[in-house]
């Protein structure tokens, strides 16, 4: 079974740095794209970047470009999200998902509450 | 504002048909296929139909997609309480080089 599991929720503080995983299992993990995306509360769906881990080509949506980072470790077929300085508006939903022309399958998410 | 534009809700009762619309330009809708998500309450979004008009296996085909120049809907026949949900309609864009995605329909079984 294709799967991406992501790590747990996070509590942060402002200005706090962060670093979230997205581990994938049952495939490939070098040979698809992995995508980020952001839902506020609330809110829909935001693309935030994506990555190929065969060889880290990375692509970030202008609106998240220098905000966020994206990295992957092929070695243990998972990627990450990290932020050097959190900020409140960074509370959210943090999706995983494979891309391959659609996210399929998606991780099951994880939540981000930045609050002093 | 999303680069995609649905309707914010929609709505019908049981049994019934409902479309739902998104509109996109010439860089994304208009020169790559389309998908849509659905994203029931308190879960993560999971593809409902791929490359305009594809079901993956395990959705039913009360579903349906289509797509026409810059536009696509989403027709959902025989409408049933489970089908409540929020959809979102989806495509690559060329000129932002990555996928974007319409604002959501939040769709109500009355």
């Amino acid at each position: 079974e294709v799967q991406l599991v992501q790590s747990g929720a996070e509590v942060k503080k402002p200005g706090e740095s962060l670093k979230i995983s997205c581990k994938g299992s049952g495939y490939s993990f070098t040979s698809y794209w992995i995508g980020w995306v952001r839902q506020m509360p609330g809110k829909g769906l935001e693309w935030m970047g994506i990555i190929y881990p065969g060889d880290s080509d990375t692509r970030y949506s202008p609106s998240f470009q220098g905000q966020v980072t994206i990295s992957a470790d092929k070695s243990i077929s998972t990627a990450y999200l990290q932020w050097s300085s959190l900020k409140a508006s960074d509370t959210a939903m943090y999706y995983c998902a494979r891309h391959s022309s659609w996210f399929d399958p998606w991780g099951q998410g994880t939540l981000v509450t930045v609050s002093s | 504002q999303s680069v995609l534009t649905q309707p914010p809700s929609a709505s019908g009762t049981p049994g019934q048909r409902v479309t739902i619309s998104c509109s996109g330009s010439s860089s994304n809708i208009g020169s790559n296929t389309v998908n849509w998500y659905q994203q029931l309450p308190g879960t993560a979004p999971k593809v409902l139909i791929y490359s305009n008009n594809q079901r993956p296996s395990g959705v039913p085909d009360r579903f349906s997609g289509s797509k026409s120049g810059t536009s696509a809907s989403l027709a959902i026949s025989g409408l049933q309480s489970e089908d409540e949900a929020d959809y979102y309609c989806a495509a690559w864009d060329d000129s932002l080089k990555g996928p974007v995605f319409g604002g959501g329909t939040k769709l109500t079984v009355l």
